[in-house]
């Protein structure tokens, strides 16, 4: 069955602490992958996006993803982040054929000042 | 450009009592989709729309959950009856191409 697993149910981190979001999809075919970003009362909005091409991926807000075939992987990254980067995060797939999204679980990240 | 539209944002229902949520794409966007959310999960499909006719609906619970979308612009999701385990935000998205999809704001329905 088509599944994707996010690791981190909950992550705490200090701004300016660097982040890595685990992320693995079961499909070993063609795949697009996405992150979407949920702010505290807002809507799910794209961050990043990779069909194909560079495997490393950058989308907004100082995002990168890297896209690990071999692994299935698509984990998510940043730098340094920001109180402001407090959100939920959803990593989800879209197998070849289907439109459908498939989502993780997602990951509450909460950023201290 | 203005984003998906989804009314009404929060419904309380009592068991057993039916529910209707209501959607509009982003204009010009053949495909529509619902999902469900329950706390502490990811978003999960229910039906997905091409224009006005149905492209998968196998995760749609048939015996109570009807959607439509007439002329192929905006969607109505429907349960009927509800039960307990039907309390979640109920996703709208559209997608105009590239697999891309744009989400509303959702609407949290709580079942008692």
């Amino acid at each position: 069955a088509q599944s994707v697993s996010q690791h981190n149910h909950h992550v705490i981190l200090s701004e300016a602490a660097s982040l890595e979001l685990g992320c693995n999809y079961s499909y070993g075919g063609t795949v697009n992958l996405f992150w979407y970003v949920q702010y505290p009362g807002q809507h799910l909005q794209l961050l990043l996006k990779y069909f194909s091409g560079d495997p490393l991926v950058k989308g907004i807000k100082g995002f990168e993803a890297e896209f690990i075939k071999s692994k299935f992987s698509f984990n998510l990254r940043k730098p340094s982040v920001q109180w402001s980067d407090t959100a939920e995060y959803f990593c989800a797939v879209n197998y070849y054929g289907f439109q459908k999204l498939v989502f993780g679980t997602g990951t509450r990240l909460l950023v201290s000042p | 450009e203005a984003g998906v539209a989804q009314s009404p944002r929060y419904k309380i229902i009592e068991k057993r009592q039916s529910v209707a949520f209501w959607c509009n794409p982003i204009s010009g966007h053949a495909t529509l989709y619902w999902y469900q959310q329950i706390l502490g999960q990811g978003p999960k499909l229910l039906i997905q729309f091409q224009n006005n006719g149905v492209v998968d609906d196998s995760q749609l619970p048939k015996d109570r959950f009807s959607a439509e979308r007439l002329k192929g612009v905006d969607s109505t999701l429907k349960i009927q009856p509800a039960k307990l385990e039907d309390s979640a935000v109920y996703l709208c998205a559209s997608g105009g191409g590239k697999n891309i999809q744009y989400f509303g704001a959702g609407t949290r329905l709580s079942v008692l």
